[in-house]
């Protein structure tokens, strides 16, 4: 099956600093989604990317939906304490028996020093 | 917007027992809602799909006898996870897709603990 690796696997950093992630397939995906998972809740949706080349920002976070389909980036900005969490991205890979189906990359655990 | 509930959120049962898990879209109708489950310090791994008004589809390695999906409106997914096992204990959670279907929308998820 499709696979998405996500890193770093996880990052310490001192409030106030800028954050990037990453995730990286071998296959092609119609969509990018970014989420943030806090202990014991669901995924939350933060950024959804729908066009290969597409930037989109929402508030500090910005995203990318890379040229060749096949990778997107998070980037955090100024980091603040409450930005500690998991951090997922998902790909709804292209048509047949996967459409509208979601694979997740394996997390990256953010942790934010005041 | 685009808001998913489940319930409960937290289940504690004795081994050999069924448990039944809702997943309400309370603002939006999701013809197709999503149940993964995740165990600790992993990432969500997808169960089943779960279609309005027909049977779910079921990931390779899922027991369709042993997870139960119903998907009796376009607002509510039910899974029963008949005869729990400790082993099934992990976190569930169930997903709704947006309008237009491109964006999953999440639940809070349920805590499964099989004595």
């Amino acid at each position: 099956g499709q696979q998405l690796n996500q890193s770093p696997q996880s990052m310490f950093i001192q409030e106030g600093e800028d954050v990037s992630m990453n995730c990286t397939s071998s296959s092609i995906f119609n969509t990018w989604l970014w989420y943030k998972q806090d202990p014991g809740e669901g995924p939350v949706l933060l950024i959804a990317l729908y066009k290969a080349g597409e930037l989109t920002s929402n508030g500090r976070l910005t995203a990318q939906f890379g040229i060749t389909r096949k990778d997107s980036f998070l980037n955090i900005s100024a980091s603040i304490p409450s930005d500690v969490g998991i951090y997922f991205c998902a790909g709804e890979p292209t048509g047949g028996t996967s459409y509208g189906k979601l694979t997740f990359g394996q997390g990256t655990i953010l942790t934010v020093h005041p | 917007g685009a808001v998913v509930s489940q319930h409960p959120s937290r289940v504690i049962c004795k081994s050999g027992t069924s448990v039944k898990i809702e997943c309400r879209s309370l603002d939006f109708q999701a013809t197709t809602m999503f149940w993964y489950r995740q165990f600790p310090k992993q990432s969500l791994m997808l169960m089943a799909t779960s279609n309005e008004g027909s049977k779910a589809t079921y990931e390779q390695g899922v027991e369709k006898d042993k997870f139960l999906i119903n998907h009796a409106s376009l607002t509510l997914s039910t899974l029963t996870v008949t005869s729990a096992h400790p082993e099934d204990s992990s976190f569930y959670i169930c997903s709704a897709d947006g309008t237009g279907g491109d964006t999953q929308y999440f639940g809070p998820g349920t805590r499964l603990t099989v004595l």
